[in-house]
């Protein structure tokens, strides 16, 4: 199985901040390679697929990228709506896996 | 447009079944995959298996093979997920999740998920 392992695991920032969570896989999986937002009580959110393709309706200060093993996700200037916690999710092959998730927290 | 609705919260006894449901509005149901996932308490999530709406078609992960059944019923846009013989690890939320294919054998990502179902399992 692809292990999947996100950097950092909680991440302390202020509105406004530029903010980079790192996604390294223990394999190459190309570019497929999903981001997603989640927020307690609430649908999860899909911002990112192919490892750099916004999904509709995302917001543009939301980046991806990377391929083969490592990938960035960036928020370019972090907005109060942006406290959430952050996963990666591989589909390169079965089974899918996703990472241990990022914590973005109020500073 | 696209929304994932789940059946509410459960609370079940150790060796008891569990069945969760995800009622799909916004899209024509039998075009897509629905998969599921879960995420216990501190844990990442996990993906689980997925369901072709279509024809019925299951896929899961080899941790939960021997313990969950997919099912839908396409009048009703509704996907299901039963679990069984639940033990206190099983403790988690569920989420259902459209899954969209990308090409070939590769697997899905997940652009609209449901709210998702806390299933609690204790004695």
């Amino acid at each position: 199985d692809i292990q999947m392992t996100q950097s950092p695991s909680t991440l302390s920032a202020s509105v406004g901040d530029r903010v980079t969570i790192t996604c390294r896989a223990s394999q190459s999986i190309s570019s497929w390679l999903a981001w997603y937002q989640l927020k307690p009580g609430k649908a999860p959110k899909l911002l990112i697929y192919k490892a750099s393709t916004l999904e509709s309706g995302v917001p543009s200060r939301f980046s991806g990228s990377g391929s083969g093993t490592e990938f960035t996700l960036t928020i370019s200037s972090l907005q109060p709506d942006d406290f959430a916690t952050y996963y990666c999710q591989q589909y390169n092959s079965y089974p899918v896996g996703f990472g241990q998730g990022t914590k973005v927290e109020i500073k | 447009q696209v929304h994932l609705v789940q059946s509410g919260a459960e609370v079940k006894k150790p060796g008891a079944s569990v069945k969760v449901s995800c009622k799909a509005s916004g899209y024509t149901f039998s075009n897509y995959a629905m998969q599921w996932v879960r995420q216990a308490p501190g844990q990442r999530l996990e993906w689980m298996g997925w369901i072709n709406a279509g024809n019925g078609d299951t896929r899961f992960s080899q941790k939960f093979q021997d313990r969950v059944t997919l099912t839908r019923d396409k009048s009703a846009s509704t996907a299901y997920m039963e679990l069984s013989s639940l033990r206190s690890e099983d403790t988690a939320v569920y989420y259902c999740a459209r899954g969209i294919w990308v090409a070939g054998p590769l697997p899905y990502y997940f652009d609209f998920w449901g709210q998702g179902t806390l299933v609690t399992v204790s004695s």
